[in-house]
């Protein structure tokens, strides 16, 4: 079975900073997915980041960025230039590349919060 | 606002009762999830419908029943439960079952079990 460990259980930086949360994962797979997502206060969680493991170079999405280490099983997220809208709560998700049958193993979550 | 609704919001209930959560999703997706948070616990699968056929139920006792009568609509129906259940129930839908996709999710059901 996957598991997914996120070590930080609550972040607070500055706004403007940038701000790196951590995952590490545990899998005998070859190829599968890892998602980062998002739950605002609001609590309707969205997807920020996805990354193929079967692809070297890491995913960027605007001020999001992921760095992959697939020897280490690791998959960080950076925020760049944070704002007060990234307070959330940040998930680290698995998926095998056998099909959503399976859904998505998370980790336990970090709470980030962006001070003014 | 992403395109999966959920009702109700908040629920509590005693536990002799029966209710059920309703989930419905208007992006044409055929693969709809059913998950777990509790406080302090990661996001637990309990259900997945896949072109509304059950291919996952990830050892959910029973007094967990889920239905999906069409790709849209998805119901958890409660009976009996425990304390130990209050949490957040999430549902989440994808185009289809396949491992790249995207979950949406919706806002979920805030449970409270007396």
């Amino acid at each position: 079975a996957q598991t997914v460990t996120q070590s930080q259980p609550e972040m607070s930086v500055q706004e403007a900073e940038t701000v790196t949360l951590s995952c590490t994962y545990d899998t005998s797979e070859n190829n599968y997915y890892l998602f980062w997502y998002k739950q605002p206060p609001s609590r309707q969680m969205i997807l920020v980041i996805r990354q193929e493991a079967y692809k070297q170079q890491n995913a960027t999405e605007n001020r999001f960025s992921v760095n992959f280490q697939k020897a280490a099983k690791s998959f960080s997220l950076k925020i760049s230039d944070s704002q007060l809208g990234d307070t959330a709560m940040y998930f680290c998700a698995f998926m095998d590349s056998g099909g959503g049958a399976d859904g998505l193993t998370f980790g336990k979550g970090t709470h980030l919060i962006i001070q003014p | 606002e992403t395109g999966v609704t959920q009702t109700p919001r908040h629920l509590v209930m005693g536990m002799t009762n029966k209710k059920s959560l309703k989930c419905e999703q208007h992006l044409g997706h055929n693969a709809m999830y059913w998950y777990k948070q509790s406080a302090k616990k990661p996001l637990e699968l309990m259900f997945v419908y896949n072109f509304k056929e059950q291919t996952e139920n990830n050892s959910v006792p029973s007094r967990f029943s889920p239905e999906c009568p069409n790709s849209s609509h998805l119901f958890l129906h409660l009976h009996t439960l425990q304390p130990e259940d209050s949490a957040l129930y999430l549902c989440a839908s994808s185009p289809d079952g396949s491992s790249y996709n995207e979950q949406f999710f919706g806002p979920g059901t805030r449970l409270t079990v007396l």
